[in-house]
């Protein structure tokens, strides 16, 4: 059971705009910043959005994090085919005292 | 170009020790705390810990289902990261990331190195 709650599976056509959400706690998403991660199948993470809403340089526009209370989202518009990864939301526990992960959202490209 | 490259996986006995490696080039280690994260087969993330950087002491943290069992260490004049896995139990069996941090997130991971840990 992760602390940061995602949906397991999402999905969408070439061009369309997804949404992928993570629920936390007062102790995580309230209190720090959101990051979300990139997984390609066989390969290691890849930091995809930090600080909630901001994009590592070559990372594309049409990506965005936002976050509003013990929530978090991360939108992908223009959706194509290499967007197809499982996506995680990650965010520090005060509580816990160490990172949170959900426990990742695959998004399938139909 | 920030390079992490993970070693010493390999399979181990339930009850048995591991140390894996984690070599850093490309950017000031020193400067950097660094985590290790791991991944069960077909699962998703989970944080193993972390070590602080000189100028924070060097301080540590474990997630609970490691602490007292694993321990991690680093030796900037070698730009080394090191995970000591002692105790080891079957549900330990996952890939190992190390991943450099400035603190508010983890912005480069390695490549990850197996543990598999069986009879």
């Amino acid at each position: 059971q992760s602390v940061l709650t995602q949906p397991p599976s999402a999905s969408g056509t070439p061009g369309q705009r997804v949404t992928i959400s993570c629920s936390g706690s007062s102790s995580n998403i309230k209190r720090n910043t959101v990051n979300w991660y990139q997984q390609l199948p066989g390969t290691a993470p890849k930091l995809l959005i930090y600080s909630n809403d901001q994009r590592p340089s070559g990372v594309p526009d049409r990506l965005s994090g936002s976050k509003s209370g013990t929530s978090a989202s991360l939108a992908i518009s223009g959706l194509q085919s290499e967007d197809e990864a499982d996506y995680y939301c990650a965010a520090w526990d005060d509580r816990l005292n160490g990172w949170v992960f959900g426990g990742g959202t695959k998004l399938t490209v139909l | 170009e920030v390079q992490l490259v993970e070693s010493g996986g390999g399979l181990v006995q339930p009850g048995g020790s591991l140390r894996l490696s984690c070599a850093a080039s490309g950017f000031t280690f020193s400067d950097h705390y660094m985590d290790w994260v791991r991944q069960a087969p077909g699962k998703g993330l989970e944080w193993v810990g972390r070590t602080r950087s000189k100028a924070k002491r060097y301080t540590t943290e474990y997630a609970a289902s490691v602490k007292g069992r694993f321990i991690i260490s680093r030796d900037d004049s070698k730009n080394s990261l090191y995970l000591q896995m002692n105790s080891l139990k079957t549900e330990d069996t996952a890939v190992y990331y190390c991943a450099t941090s400035d603190g508010s997130f983890l912005d480069y991971w390695g490549q990850g190195t197996l543990v598999t840990v069986s009879s």
